[in-house]
C-alpha cells in the first residue's frame, strides 16, 4: 500500500519568512507521480505541482520551489518570502501503480499542513 | 472556463432524508471521482468512475450511491444519510482514467451537515 505522511499539522511563520512543508512518501512502485494541492480558507482545492518520479530536477515557479529526493522518498516544498495570501493547508499527494480496483491508479493523500502566515 | 462544479455548496439536512450532491465537469474528461475531508483524516475517496456505465467503490464507500449516465454528470447520492456523514465533500475529475501521470481537478467542495 502506498502512504503519504506530513508529519507537520500546523506551522505558523511571520510574513516574508521562508517555509518549508515536508512531504515524505511510501510507495513499491517504480513509476508513480507527486502532487502539491493548496487549500485556502474557502475551501477549495488548488493544483499547485506535479512530478514524476523520472525526474528529480528541482522546480521553482515565482516564491514556490520543490524539493524531489527519491532517496529519501521527499517531496517538499518551500514558499520564500511568504505572504498572508499563502495561508491554507497544503497536502501533499501520491499516484502510483496501486489499483484502487478496475485499473484505476489510487491517488492518496497526506493528512495536510496548516500554514498560517502571521502579518 | 474549464471547471468542475457541485451543488449544492451548504447543505444542511435531517437524518435519514434522502439527498443528492451533482457534480459536472465540463473538460470531457473521462474519469470522475468523489472523496471527503474529515479534520484529522485527509480527503478518502468514496467512489470513482472511469467512464460512463462504469464506477467502483473508492476506500469509504458505505452510505453512498453513484451514477454516471453521462460523460459530464457524476452524482453523489446519500440514501439516508446519518450524522457521521457530515463532511466537506470534493467531486474530481481527469482526463485519462487509466494515466498514472493524470492530474485531478477538483470542484469548490459541498459542507454537508447531517442532524
Amino acid at each position: 500500500a502506498q502512504k503519504v505522511t506530513q508529519a507537520q499539522t500546523e506551522i505558523s511563520v511571520v510574513e516574508k519568512e521562508d517555509v518549508t512543508l515536508d512531504c515524505v512518501y511510501e510507495t513499491r512502485d517504480t513509476t508513480y507521480y507527486l502532487f502539491w494541492y493548496k487549500q485556502p480558507p474557502s475551501g477549495e482545492l488548488v493544483f499547485l505541482i506535479r512530478r514524476n518520479s523520472f525526474d528529480e530536477q528541482n522546480e521553482i515557479s515565482g516564491r514556490y520551489s520543490w524539493n524531489f529526493q527519491k532517496s529519501t522518498s521527499s517531496f517538499n516544498f518551500t514558499i520564500t518570502a511568504s505572504q498572508v495570501v499563502d495561508s491554507a493547508v497544503y497536502f501533499c499527494a501520491l499516484r502510483g501503480l496501486a489499483y484502487s480496483g478496475a485499473g484505476s491508479y489510487q491517488l492518496t493523500f497526506g493528512k495536510g499542513t496548516k500554514l498560517s502566515v502571521i502579518p | 472556463e474549464a471547471q468542475v462544479t457541485q451543488n449544492p455548496r451548504y447543505l444542511i439536512t435531517v437524518t435519514g432524508k434522502k439527498l443528492t450532491v451533482t457534480c459536472s465537469q465540463n473538460m470531457n474528461h473521462e474519469y470522475m471521482s468523489w472523496y471527503r475531508q474529515d479534520p484529522g483524516l485527509g480527503l478518502r475517496q468514496i467512489y470513482y468512475s472511469m467512464n460512463v456505465e462504469v464506477t467502483d467503490k473508492g476506500d469509504v464507500p458505505e452510505g453512498y450511491k453513484v451514477s454516471r449516465k453521462e460523460k459530464r454528470n457524476f452524482p453523489l447520492i446519500l440514501e439516508s444519510p446519518s450524522p457521521n456523514q457530515t463532511s466537506l465533500y470534493f467531486c474530481a475529475s481527469s482526463l485519462i482514467p487509466s494515466g498514472v501521470q493524470d492530474t485531478q481537478y477538483f470542484g469548490p467542495g459541498t459542507r454537508l451537515t447531517v442532524l
